[in-house]
């Protein structure tokens, strides 16, 4: 089985920390991603990397970075923690089927971050 | 800009009755359409999931239904179990690549409730 773990079920931090959020995944996927989950809009992709060393922005990169030094870990770091970047943070892994029929995205259990 | 809108935000079902989950896209190069359950603390996890050269795909009690002209998709879970009750997420995805291939857009989600 796939296995993805996050570091933290919960964190409480103060405004203007920096906070790292780490993953891990257990299965050499090349593709890893950050999700943020918020009521009422859906997971939105906050970045993603398909490579070690390689990174791509998603849909919500503003005050976060990541990194990605090994391929099973996968980093997000909020440089400057704000009141507005309290959720729940997902990071996923994927696997594509060799035929590139299915491919499916293994989610960890979520951090779930409060930033006061 | 949400390019996958879902609906109903909620849905209370009896037992043994039809859930019935809708989405819509816009993007028309969009080519992989999943659904997600998430269970309460737990991260998403892949249910089911269509391309857009069939019309239905059935699994079990769960149902794609594929309207490429309509640029729907909805889920439909036939005789629902109070063990069905989660959270819902549609999604989509285009292209294919290291990059592109696998991004995932979600839609915001929908809680169904079974009661018994």
């Amino acid at each position: 089985d796939v296995k993805v773990t996050q570091s933290s079920r919960y964190l409480v931090k103060r405004t203007g920390e920096k906070v790292f959020l780490e993953c891990v995944q257990d299965m050499d996927h090349e593709n890893m991603f950050w999700y943020r989950q918020d009521p009422g809009l859906g997971l939105r992709l906050i970045y993603f990397s398909y490579d070690v060393k390689m990174k791509e922005k998603g849909d919500i990169p503003e005050g976060y970075s990541v990194s990605r030094e090994k391929k099973e870990r996968f980093s997000l770091i909020l440089e400057s923690a704000s009141t507005n970047q309290t959720s729940m943070y997902l990071c996923a892994s994927l696997s594509i089927v060799i035929t590139g029929t299915q491919e499916t995205q293994y989610f960890g259990p979520g951090t779930r971050l409060l930033v006061l | 800009q949400q390019q996958v809108k879902q609906s109903p935000q909620s849905l209370i079902v009896q037992k043994g009755g039809i859930s019935i989950i809708n989405c819509a896209y816009e993007n028309t190069a969009f080519d992989y359409f999943p659904w997600y359950q998430q269970f309460p603390g737990k991260g998403p996890a892949l249910l089911i999931a269509i391309r857009p050269d069939v019309s239905e795909k059935k699994e079990g009690r769960f149902t794609i239904s594929f309207n490429k002209s309509a640029k729907q998709f909805s889920l439909h879970i036939m005789d629902s179990q109070p063990g069905d009750s989660a959270t819902y997420f549609c999604a989509a995805s285009w292209g294919e690549g290291e990059t592109s291939g696998s991004r995932l857009t979600f839609g915001e989600g929908t809680q169904l409730t079974v009661n018994p």
